[in-house]
C-alpha cells in the first residue's frame, strides 16, 4: 500500500533551469494537490485537481504549472526556477469530504 | 489572504494535562474541517476531522470542537502525552484545502 508517491526526495536546481516534481497516487482518489512549505511557514496550496483533465490555482500558482492526465498522477512543472522557489514541496490526495493523505514532500533548493 | 489562522506558534504543557489548540476561519464556505500532525521531515499525518454539520467529533484522547458562529474551531488531547509533541496544523475544505500555519505543541514529562 504506496498511497502518495513523491520523486525525486531532494532536488538543487539552478537559476533558470526547469523540472518536474512527480505525484503518484494509488487509492484511485478524484482530489489532487500541491503544497509548498517555507521554514517556519505552514502550507500554502499551489494548484490542484478535482478529477482527471481538471486543474485550479491555489493561493500562490505562479511559476508553477500542473497536468492531470490521469486519476493517479500530478506533476508540477517549474520552467524557470527562481531562489523564492526554495522550499519543501508536499503532494496530497484525498475523495470529497474526507481526509488527505500526504507524501513525504520533496525538498528543493534554487541556487 | 489568510483564510485559515492559528493565532499561537506555540504552546507547552505538562504531561497529563489537557492542551487546547486554536484555529480560525474567515470562508463560511469551508464545510471539513481537519487537524493535522507533523513531525520534521516528514508529511502531515492526519489527526481528526470534523463536518460543518457536527459541533464536536471525539477519536480517543482527541476531540475537535466547531462553532460555525464564531467560525472558530478547537482540538482538545486529553490527558496529553509527551509523544504528542509536534506541529500541529488546521486545515478547511471546500474544493481546495487550506491550511493555517501551524502550531507547535511541546508535552513536558
Amino acid at each position: 500500500n504506496a498511497g502518495v508517491t513523491q520523486t525525486p526526495k531532494f532536488r538543487i536546481l539552478k537559476i533558470g533551469q526547469s523540472m518536474t516534481l512527480q505525484c503518484a497516487q494509488d487509492m484511485n482518489h478524484n482530489y489532487m494537490y500541491w503544497y509548498r512549505q517555507d521554514p517556519g511557514m505552514g502550507l500554502k496550496l499551489i494548484y490542484y485537481s478535482v478529477g482527471a483533465g481538471i486543474t485550479d490555482k491555489g493561493e500562490v500558482p505562479n511559476g508553477y504549472n500542473v497536468s492531470r492526465s490521469t486519476t493517479e498522477d500530478f506533476p508540477l512543472r517549474l520552467e524557470l526556477a527562481a531562489p523564492s522557489q526554495t522550499s519543501v514541496y508536499f503532494c496530497a490526495s484525498s475523495q470529497l469530504e474526507r481526509e488527505a493523505f500526504f507524501g513525504q514532500g520533496t525538498r528543493l533548493t534554487v541556487v | 489572504d489568510q483564510q485559515v489562522k492559528q493565532n499561537s506558534p506555540s504552546l507547552s504543557v505538562q504531561e497529563g494535562r489537557i492542551s487546547i489548540l486554536n484555529c480560525d476561519y474567515t470562508n463560511s464556505m469551508f464545510d471539513y474541517f481537519l487537524w493535522y500532525k507533523k513531525y520534521p521531515a516528514e508529511g502531515p499525518t492526519f489527526l481528526i476531522s470534523i463536518s460543518s454539520i457536527k459541533d464536536k467529533n471525539e477519536d480517543g484522547r482527541f476531540t475537535v470542537f466547531l462553532n460555525k458562529s464564531a467560525k472558530h474551531l478547537s482540538l482538545h488531547i486529553v490527558p496529553s502525552q509527551p509523544g504528542d509533541s509536534a506541529v500541529y496544523f488546521c486545515a478547511a475544505k471546500v474544493r481546495d484545502m487550506r491550511f493555517g500555519a501551524g502550531t507547535r505543541l511541546t508535552v513536558k514529562p
